[in-house]
């Protein structure tokens, strides 16, 4: 059973372009959560999609989007990179709208902007 | 922001020793939940205390809860090599989310 999968694992990218990043849910789960880690700190919640839909939001800008497709896979775009944006970026999988039962995590995508 | 704050940040003890952690936090919680995470890699969750709760155990692992004073421990029998890592705590609240503390640093010297 495939736990979390997240692609690309690493990327490096020029200030001012865009990426998408890829979360596949863990097989029976159907909210999909994403977070920002920057180096030695905590992950920040961006942002959680359920049924297809933003469910709740961080605190991020709108240069942070993201998108569920209704295999429950996700996307995850941030426009218009700065050099602040460079982290580790995980995807959180879990089953219902709430979470009460802890989440999986993929290993992550560490994006770095020069 | 972060919702929680882990005590101490860095940790270090020898093999076999017990190690101890704690969380505090700031508005009323569903649940707290302690994940582990190794070299800037993926969490792995360790185990989830629902506020009606006040103790757990999961193997060695032992996790309290008190939400009175809006703090957690996490307590590690019996350290290995291998429980090397950052935990941290992350709380639950109506909302689905969850909201994590910015980690302790364990190291375990052989």
């Amino acid at each position: 059973d495939a736990g979390v999968t997240q692609s690309p694992t690493h990327l490096i990218k020029t200030r001012g372009q865009q990426v998408t990043l890829r979360c596949s849910p863990k097989s029976g789960h159907d909210t999909v959560s994403w977070y920002q880690q920057a180096l030695g700190q905590g992950p920040q919640f961006i942002f959680q999609y359920y049924e297809e839909e933003e469910r709740q939001r961080g605190n991020f800008p709108d240069r942070f989007s993201g998108h569920q497709f209704p295999n429950y896979s996700s996307e995850l775009n941030v426009n218009a990179l700065l050099l602040g944006d460079s982290a580790l970026y995980l995807c959180a999988s879990s089953r219902g709208g709430n979470s009460p039962y802890g989440y999986t995590f993929g290993s992550g995508t560490r994006l770095t902007v020069v | 922001s972060q919702q929680g704050e882990e005590d101490p940040q860095a940790l270090s003890i020898q093999e076999g020793e017990n190690a101890t952690m704690n969380c505090s936090y700031k508005t009323s919680i569903n649940n707290l939940q302690w994940y582990r995470q190794n070299s800037g890699r993926g969490l792995v969750h360790l185990i989830l205390i629902r506020s009606n709760e006040r103790e757990k155990h999961s193997g060695r692992l032992r996790v309290t809860l008190d939400t009175s004073k809006k703090s957690s421990s996490l307590l590690i029998t019996a350290s290995r090599a291998a429980d090397t890592a950052s935990y941290f705590c992350a709380t639950g609240s109506s909302a689905s989310k969850i909201i994590f503390g910015s980690g302790t640093r364990l190291s375990i010297r052989p």
